[in-house]
């Protein structure tokens, strides 16, 4: 199976600032269609999770553009370019290149 | 509007069985492969078993390979689960969670969850 690991576990942030999440794989997430087989999603308090990048960069519908995705092969970023108190949350990025789909074990965004 | 809801969660005694809904509304679930995503309370996210469109196709992570099955049924416009011989650590909140159907698998809209609890 496809180990997913991020950093850090918990992140507090400040309002207005930027903020980074990693997340690193064991073997490559990158297809033959060169396409990387990554996605991330955000889990707000008490909710359930949505969708916020996948295939590695590409914003879901409706995300705001102050979210962005970088990376390829084995390490990923999620860069929030301004934070907003409503994005708190915990985030997880999950591969599905193969089965089983893995998910890292989240990162905890919190306002200092 | 795209719309999944869960249902069927319950206190489950070790060894029993239990099938989880997911009622699909806002559009066609066979078009879609879909999903089935759990939650331990307070932990992290865990895939569960994934349905194609089209033929079918299933695939089950290895701790519910033989014990669970996934299926759909068109005319109800929902997705199942069927879980037998539950085990304690079957214990979570369960989300199914629709693909996004682009290469790879991207779940672009999850339900609200249903809780299983295995417990004597």
């Amino acid at each position: 199976d496809i180990v997913m690991t991020q950093s850090p576990l918990s992140l507090p942030v400040t309002p207005g600032e930027p903020a980074s999440i990693s997340c690193r794989s064991t073997q490559s997430l990158l297809n033959s269609d060169g396409y990387n087989y990554l996605d991330w999603y955000l889990q707000k308090p008490g909710q359930s999770p949505h969708l916020l990048i996948y295939l590695a960069s590409n914003r879901a519908s409706g995300v705001p553009d102050r979210f962005s995705g970088s990376g390829s092969g084995t390490d990923f970023t999620l860069r929030i370019s301004r934070v907003e108190a409503e994005d708190v949350g915990v985030y997880y990025c999950m591969q599905s290149l193969t089965s089983p789909v893995t998910f890292g074990g989240g990162t905890k965004v919190e306002i200092k | 509007e795209v719309h999944l809801l869960e249902s069927g969660g319950a206190l489950v005694q070790p060894g029993g069985s239990l099938r989880l809904s997911c009622a699909a509304s806002g559009f066609t679930l066979s078009s879609f492969d879909m999903n089935w995503v759990r939650q331990v309370p307070g932990k992290g996210l865990e895939w569960v078993s994934h349905i194609t469109s089209g033929d079918g196709k299933t695939f089950y992570t290895d701790s519910v390979k033989g014990r669970f099955t996934i299926s759909r049924d068109i005319a109800t416009n929902s997705l199942y689960l069927q879980m037998n011989s539950l085990r304690a650590e079957d214990t979570a909140i369960y989300f199914c969670a629709k693909d996004k159907g682009i290469d790879g698998w991207s779940f672009d809209c999850w339900g609200q969850g249903t809780l299983v609890t295995v417990s004597s």
